[in-house]
């Protein structure tokens, strides 16, 4: 059982370029979610979903975009990167599909631009 | 907006010593939790509590709410220095986590 798995583990973008956090989950949970945390700034969440199909906005979303199109994966895409989105990012999921239960998370994607 | 705020910052104790985290929040819950986090890896969930509940236990930890005051705190009991970490609360909801309180538990 891998739980919440986030590829990849670290990344160095370029301003400008575009490029896909993957996420993946093999507990059947409906709710999943992304998170940036930095320095003194705690987690803030980016998107949520619950359930495939269907995603909402969370406290930070602009400059990201997400989609889920199986129950499993969320993928987190980055249009074009700002060194404002260096950060650490989780990926988290919960059996419950309103997402107040407990969080399962990832082990965060640390992204670098430059 | 944050649910969760943690005090204090930080936090150094000796080994064998108790560790008391508080968490305040802002707006009405149904349950707040409490999670880990080693450096450099994921948060990993130590308890929940509900709005009905004043305080629980689990192993070495001691939760406790107090929804009048929208606070909760988090006890660690006979401090080891395996416990050093982060660590977050998190109102319910759309789990708006704090800045944390990092512990440092010197052997």
């Amino acid at each position: 059982n891998a739980g919440v798995t986030q590829t990849p583990k670290f990344q160095v973008l370029k301003t400008g370029q575009s490029m896909t956090l993957q996420c993946a989950q093999d507990m059947n949970h409906e709710y999943m979610s992304w998170y940036r945390q930095d320095p003194g700034m705690g987690l803030r969440l980016i998107h949520y979903s619950v359930g495939a199909g269907i995603t909402d906005q969370g406290e930070v979303p602009n400059g990201y975009n997400v989609s889920r199109s199986t129950t499993e994966d969320f993928p987190l895409r980055l249009l074009s990167a700002a060194p404002s989105q260096t950060s650490v990012y989780f990926c988290a999921s919960s059996h419950d599909r309103g997402g107040t239960g407990e969080l399962f998370f990832g082990e965060g994607s640390r992204l670098t631009v430059l | 907006s944050q649910q969760g705020e943690e005090d204090p910052q930080a936090l150094s104790i000796q080994e064998g010593e108790n560790a008391t985290m508080n968490c305040s929040y802002k707006t009405s819950i149904n349950n707040l939790q409490w999670y880990r986090q080693n450096s450099g890896r994921g948060l990993v969930h130590l308890i929940l509590i509900r709005s009905n509940e004043r305080e629980k236990h689990s192993g070495r930890l001691r939760v406790t709410l107090d929804t009048s005051k929208k606070s909760s705190s988090l006890l660690i009991t006979a401090s080891r220095a395996a416990d050093t970490a982060s660590y977050f609360c998190a109102a319910e909801g759309q789990f708006y986590f704090g800045t944390g309180t990092s512990l440092t538990v010197i052997p």
